[in-house]
Order: structure tokens, then C-alpha cells, then sequence
């Protein structure tokens, strides 16, 4: 079955290191995208990407860094330059030109600072 | 002024009740409009599109109302099972991203 693959579902990391979460599909989006979820305040975008090679920063992009090297593999790595990481993050993907059907989600990683 | 608002709840309702959410975007511009559900410590899941005429899919009816800038979301003879987060979700013309609310929390009890 087709669908959006996160991992590690939970992720400790300690203070000053760098992080990658890893985001996979086989659902054939072209679009791919990542948000932090905190409690309380919704999903904020951080990073997106319409096609191969190429990315747009969100909303608090900053501390955060992506990669698009094949259509199927969204990266996201937190930098030690993110103040407050902890977090629940969801990488979503939706179907070439159009988002009327919504996105697609990953199950989530959840991120800790030790 | 958030693109999009919800009454963040938390809403507490008896089973079999009759529960309704608002929600009101900001920009005129939105498209697309969707409501998802999302529980507790998972992803959120698409549970229906809503479309200008208005639409039902069982115990569920979803609203638009573009000249207000308004939807909303009626859930009929409740079940515990739809206790959850409902997110208001629009998209905006050109800007390729969906935009979402901070949810409104539902507890249904028994």
C-alpha cells in the first residue's frame, strides 16, 4: 500500500547536536512537506517542496534545513541553531498540482531535547 | 490576525449529543477548505472536504460560507469514538500549502 513513511517515531537529542528526520513515499507526490506541531498552537510549516531539487522555507524556518535529491525523500535536519526543538513532526505530500484532496501525513516523529 | 481561527474548546458533550465547530479564515482568496481529525498524539486524517453547497458524509455535515469567510462542522448523535482534535484546514490560491487552525479539542463522554 501506498503511503508517507517517518522515522524514528521518537528522537532524543542532546543539546548543540545536529538531527535528521527521515520522510519517504511511494504514493508518486511531487510536493512534500514539513511541519512542527507544538501543543496548543497547531501545525506551523517549516519547509516545502514542489519538485526535485528545489525548496521553499515556511513559516519558522529557521534552525531547520531540507534536501529534495529524489522525488520519493524529504529530509529534514534540526541544526543546533534551533532553540526549542521539542516537538511532534509531520512530513505531509499531496498529488501533482493540486492540493483539493488535502494532504497525505506520516505518522510522526517526535522529537526530544535531553 | 490568524489566517485561520477555531474556538480552541475544549469541548465536553454527553454521548448522543449534537455538537457543533466553527471556524472563520481571513484570507479571501482560500480555495480548498477541509476539516481533519487528529487524535491524541498521532497524525491528522483527512475526515471531509467541504464544498460550497454544503455536504454530509453520515453523522457528519460540514458548511461553507464564503461571503462570511465562515465554516463549520456539525457532528450528530455523538460517539465516544469521536472524541478528538479538529483541525480547520483552507488552502490559499497560489500559495501551493495548506493553512491550519490550532484545533478544537472534543470529548465526548459516557
Amino acid at each position: 500500500d501506498g503511503g508517507i513513511t517517518q522515522s524514528p517515531k521518537y528522537l532524543f537529542r542532546k543539546e548543540g547536536q545536529n538531527v535528521t528526520l527521515s520522510c519517504e513515499q511511494n504514493l508518486n507526490h511531487d510536493a512534500m512537506y514539513w511541519y512542527r506541531q507544538d501543543p496548543g498552537q497547531g501545525l506551523r510549516l517549516i519547509y516545502y517542496s514542489q519538485i526535485v531539487n528545489d525548496f521553499q522555507k515556511g513559516d519558522i524556518a529557521e534552525g531547520y534545513s531540507v534536501s529534495r535529491e529524489k522525488k520519493e525523500s524529504f529530509p529534514l535536519t534540526v541544526t543546533s541553531a534551533q532553540k526549542n526543538p521539542t516537538a511532534f513532526y509531520l512530513c505531509a505530500s499531496s498529488p501533482p498540482g493540486t492540493l483539493s484532496r488535502g494532504y497525505t501525513f506520516g505518522s510522526g516523529t517526535r522529537l526530544t531535547v535531553v | 490576525r490568524k489566517e485561520v481561527e477555531q474556538d480552541p474548546g475544549p469541548f465536553n458533550v454527553p454521548e448522543g449529543a449534537t455538537v457543533a465547530f466553527n471556524c472563520t479564515y481571513s484570507n479571501s482568496a482560500s480555495q480548498s477548505f477541509f476539516w481533519y481529525r487528529q487524535d491524541c498524539r498521532k497524525e491528522p486524517k483527512l475526515l471531509m472536504s467541504v464544498y460550497s453547497s454544503g455536504n454530509e458524509d453520515g453523522r457528519f455535515t460540514a458548511q461553507l460560507n464564503r461571503a462570511s469567510q465562515y465554516i463549520s462542522l456539525l457532528i450528530r448523535d455523538s460517539k465516544l469514538s469521536d472524541s478528538a482534535t479538529y483541525l480547520c484546514v483552507v488552502t490559499i490560491q497560489g500559495a501551493q500549502k495548506l493553512v491550519f487552525g490550532q484545533g478544537t479539542r472534543l470529548t465526548i463522554n459516557p
